[in-house]
This record gives structure tokens, C-alpha cells and sequence, in this order.
């Protein structure tokens, strides 16, 4: 049980354009889900909390208008990485709890991350 | 936010040895947890802790939730080759200042290397 899985594993695209990112909880229901960034050979950072029905919170420091959030499902939250720029290159990880499933409230379970490569 | 401190950076060890790596904040946390992660894919849970004292164990591994709560340390015994990746400790604290509800605060990682 408490699996999450992202799609897509890896994406690269121009300049400008913007990419959307898909977390979903496979057996289980989610009305909270987290939003993770990953530089090479660093740790992970928290951008955002995805609330299922309601809007998500941020960060300091991270672009609501740039990083879109949208939690519109108890299985599903997708991040759209608007405009993306070199810099927004990174590995995007988000997670999950599953608090129903005998799992304590705290523990969160991650999906296998995507790859964002922007030329 | 909050940080954590995470030690040793990385670790060059030989198969069959035991590991230990431990985590510390400035602050209290009220919840310790283990992750593994391995190249180009999401953290996995290894433990978790969830009152001061805790000693908690997952077949080789062990980790415990320090008395004052500010620290945990995990141990790995009989190292094999397939321990090789990066651990993270991962905290909640108890008082939480970022916009996010219950993110978690994460440590730098422990790189686990281990020579046959």
C-alpha cells in the first residue's frame, strides 16, 4: 500500500513553454499532498502543500504564479511549471500521506520523482 | 525554517561494516523519520519515530528519537551492497514556520558508499 507515482519521469522542453506534472496516489485517498524540489547532489525543499479543494501554500521564496497548483481529486495534484526557464531545471518530487491506512499521520510516501530539463 | 544538521556527508565503508549516521536541530521535533533514496528516483521510508526515547528497528536498521528531541540517529548493521545510496533524516518540528502545513524538513543526506 501508500504508493505514489509521477508522470512524467522526465521531460525537457524549450524555453518558455510550460509543463505540467502529474502526482497521484495509486490505493489510497490523499487530501494532502506535498510538492518537493531537488537540485543535483542537494537535499529536498519544500515548495508547496497541495489541499485537496482548496488552495495550495506556499513557501517562501516560491512563485505561486509560477509553480500552479492544483489539487482537484483526492488521488491527484499536478504542478505546472509556467514559463520555464533553465533555471527551473530540477528534480520534482511530491508525496503523500495516507493516514487511513494504518500508516501514521506524519509519514509521507514519495513518488519516483520527474526529471524537468528545460533548454 | 528550520534546519537540520545530517553526519557524516558521506561514507566510504567496507561491505560487512556497520554505519551509523545521525541527525540534529536547534529545535524540538516531534517527529524523526529515515529515508533512502537512490538515484534518479523518490525517497523511500526506512522508519519512523514518533516519541522522545523511541529505539525502532526495521531488519538491519535501527534508529532512535533523541531524549531532548532535537536529535536521531540511524544505524546499519552488516552493511551489503545494495545499502549503497543517499539517507536522509526527515523532521516535523514542533512549531512549524513555513506556509505549508506539515512539510518536512529535510537533512543534507549521508552518501553511502561501499566497497566490496
Amino acid at each position: 500500500g501508500a504508493v505514489v507515482s509521477q508522470h512524467p519521469s522526465r521531460v525537457i522542453c524549450k524555453s518558455g513553454t510550460s509543463v505540467k506534472i502529474e502526482c497521484r496516489s495509486l490505493d489510497f485517498q490523499a487530501t494532502t499532498m506535498f510538492w518537493y524540489r531537488q537540485f543535483p547532489k542537494q537535499s529536498l525543499m519544500l515548495m508547496a502543500t497541495s489541499n485537496e479543494g482548496s488552495k495550495a501554500t506556499y513557501e517562501q521564496g516560491v512563485e505561486k504564479d509560477k509553480f500552479l497548483i492544483n489539487h482537484a481529486s483526492l488521488t491527484l495534484s499536478t504542478l505546472t511549471v509556467t514559463s520555464a526557464h533553465p533555471e527551473d531545471s530540477s528534480f520534482y518530487i511530491c508525496s503523500a500521506r495516507d493516514f487511513e491506512g494504518g500508516y501514521s499521520y506524519n509519514e509521507q510516501f514519495f513518488g519516483p520523482g520527474t526529471r524537468l530539463t528545460v533548454l | 525554517g528550520q534546519q537540520l544538521n545530517q553526519s557524516p556527508q558521506s561514507m566510504f565503508i567496507q561491505e560487512g561494516e556497520d554505519v551509523s549516521m545521525n541527525c540534529t536541530s536547534s529545535s524540538i521535533f516531534n517527529t524523526w523519520l529515515w529515508y533512502k533514496q537512490d538515484p534518479g528516483e523518490g525517497p523511500v521510508l526506512l522508519i519512523a519515530l514518533y516519541k522522545a526515547g523511541e529505539l525502532t528497528s526495521n531488519g538491519r536498521l535501527t534508529a532512535q528519537f533523541g531524549i531532548t528531541r532535537k536529535d536521531s540517529f540511524l544505524n546499519i548493521s552488516a552493511s551489503i551492497p545494495s545499502d549503497v545510496g543517499i539517507y536522509f533524516c526527515a523532521g516535523l518540528p514542533l512549531m512549524y514556520s513555513g506556509g505549508g502545513a506539515d512539510g518536512l524538513t529535510f537533512g543534507k543526506g549521508t552518501h553511502l558508499i561501499i566497497q566490496p
